[in-house]
C-alpha cells in the first residue's frame, strides 16, 4: 500500500519558471522528508519538516508541511537546469519503515 | 568519510543463481535498510534493522534474506535469483528510525 501520493509524476519546464510538487496522504506523519535523486546516485536529503504548518526555505526551494501533518509541498522559484532530478517525499508512519512516494521527475530545460 | 558503501555497482545473474549485495556504513548508525527502486514504483522497503542482531521485514521481503552481525554491515542475500528481482538496490542508514536516511549509490542487478 502506497501511503504517500506525489503529483505530478513528470514535470518538464523552461529555465526561470516556477513549479510546485505535492505529497499527499490520508495518514498523519510525525515528520516528512524530501529527497532529491540524480541519475546513478542514491537519494540525498533536502529537508525534514516536523511541525504542522511549518515552512522551510532552502535558497530557491520552499517546503511546507500541512497543518494536519498529512501533506507537504515543495515549491521551486526560478528553476534552473541544475534542479533537474527525481524529487521524493518520505515519511515515518509511526513504525520503523520509512515510506516513500513514487517521486516527481523534474526536467528543467535551458 | 565514506558514508554508505555498496558493492558491487553492477551485477548480472542467471535465474536460480545466488549472490550477496554488500552494504557497509562508517557512521555508527543503528538503523539500516534495503530498498529496491523500479520504474513507476518508487522506492520499496525490502528489509530493515534497528540494531545489530535485529532484523525485520519491509514491504517486499520475499526472495531476500538479511543479517546484521555488526553495526557496520548489512548484507542482502538473494538465494535463487528470479527475473522479477531485476532492479536497482539501495542500502541506507540513519542514526535511528525517524532520522533522515543516508543512501549508498546503489547496485544495478539484472537477472536473465
Amino acid at each position: 500500500t502506497q501511503l504517500l501520493e506525489q503529483s505530478p509524476q513528470f514535470l518538464s519546464i523552461q529555465e526561470g519558471e516556477n513549479l510546485t510538487v505535492y505529497c499527499n496522504s490520508s495518514s498523519v506523519f510525525s515528520s516528512l522528508q524530501w529527497y532529491r535523486q540524480e541519475p546513478g546516485e542514491g537519494p540525498v536529503l533536502l529537508v525534514t519538516v516536523v511541525t504542522g504548518g511549518e515552512v522551510k526555505k532552502l535558497k530557491r526551494l520552499t517546503f511546507q508541511f500541512g497543518d494536519a501533518r498529512k501533506d507537504s509541498s515543495l515549491h521551486i522559484t526560478a528553476a534552473q537546469p541544475g534542479d533537474t532530478g527525481l524529487y521524493l517525499c518520505a515519511g515515518w508512519p509511526g513504525n520503523y519503515k520509512l515510506t516513500f512516494g513514487k517521486g516527481t521527475l523534474l526536467t528543467v530545460n535551458p | 568519510n565514506a558514508g554508505v558503501t555498496q558493492t558491487p555497482k553492477f551485477q548480472v545473474l542467471k535465474t536460480g543463481q545466488s549472490m550477496t549485495l554488500q552494504c557497509a556504513q562508517d557512521m555508527n548508525h543503528e538503523y539500516m535498510s534495503w530498498y529496491r527502486q523500479d520504474p513507476g514504483m518508487g522506492l520499496r522497503l525490502i528489509h530493515y534493522s534497528v540494531g545489530a542482531g535485529i532484523t525485520d521485514q519491509g514491504e517486499v521481503p520475499n526472495g531476500y534474506n538479511v543479517s546484521r552481525s555488526t553495526t557496520e554491515d548489512f548484507p542482502l542475500r538473494l538465494l535463487s535469483a528470479a527475473p522479477s528481482q531485476t532492479s536497482v538496490y539501495f542500502c541506507a542508514s540513519s542514526q535511528d528510525s525517524g532520522s533522515p536516511l543516508h543512501f549508498g549509490n546503489g547496485t544495478r542487478l539484472t537477472v536473465t
